[in-house]
């Protein structure tokens, strides 16, 4: 069965503190895995899709990197205005259904 | 270029009774997807449509159903109301198909169903 677990559920962080988040997944036939990120009260913002074990993308503070088994999303120097929920999502096969897991809620205090 | 629109942006409806909801992609997507977010299950996909047809549809009952225009406009409809039916609904679009493509998201409906 197609799974997608994220870890921690919840991470609280220093301004400036890096970390990273993790997203495991099991599917058969990986299409893509994504990455967005989901303030209260609004609809998904897209950051990044990933194809293949090995890619990495980057986009202001964010990293994101993909292995066989998982995908993590490496935060550097956070600010405040970071804080949100970051969902990972995979596709598999022909499917274009995105498959989430339950997000990680990140909160940077000043 | 605007992105994805959805009215209403909230509901309130009784059990037993039916909903439509609806959603403008980004212009010139072709593909619309429908997700419906919950604090206990997440965001489960309910359907996709491209080109008016229905691709591909999650595992939700028969009371959840949609449909595409041709101007690429999808509605969403629920009928006989249950409590469980509360959520956030999202809708997402893609330029041609959703398969190995990013999808856009809109703001959402948030239905309460009491």
């Amino acid at each position: 069965e197609d799974q997608v677990t994220q870890s921690p559920e919840a991470l609280r962080l220093q301004e400036g503190e890096s970390s990273s988040l993790n997203c495991s997944y099991t599917v058969s036939g990986l299409r893509g895995l994504f990455w967005y990120r989901q303030d209260p009260g609004k609809g998904p913002e897209f950051l990044f899709t990933l194809y293949s074990a090995g890619e990495e993308k980057e986009k202001e503070r964010l990293k994101a990197t993909l292995t066989k088994k998982e995908s993590f999303l490496h935060i550097t120097a956070p600010k405040p205005e970071d804080s949100a929920t970051y969902l990972c999502a995979v596709q598999r096969g022909s499917q274009g259904n995105l498959i989430f897991g339950k997000g990680t809620k990140l909160s940077v205090k000043p | 270029k605007a992105g994805v629109t959805q009215t209403p942006r909230y509901l309130i409806k009784t059990r037993g009774q039916q909903v439509t909801l609806s959603c403008s992609p980004i212009s010139g997507h072709r593909s619309v997807s429908w997700y419906q977010q919950t604090p206990g299950q997440g965001l489960q996909f309910l359907f996709e449509y491209f080109s008016e047809t229905q691709r591909n549809k999650g595992n939700f009952p028969g009371r959840f159903s949609g449909r595409q225009f041709s101007n690429s406009r999808s509605e969403m409809n629920v009928s006989t109301l249950e409590l469980g039916d509360s959520a956030l609904y999202l809708c997402a679009s893609s330029p041609t198909s959703s398969v190995g493509n990013e999808q856009f998201f809109g703001p959402g409906t948030r239905l309460t169903v009491l």
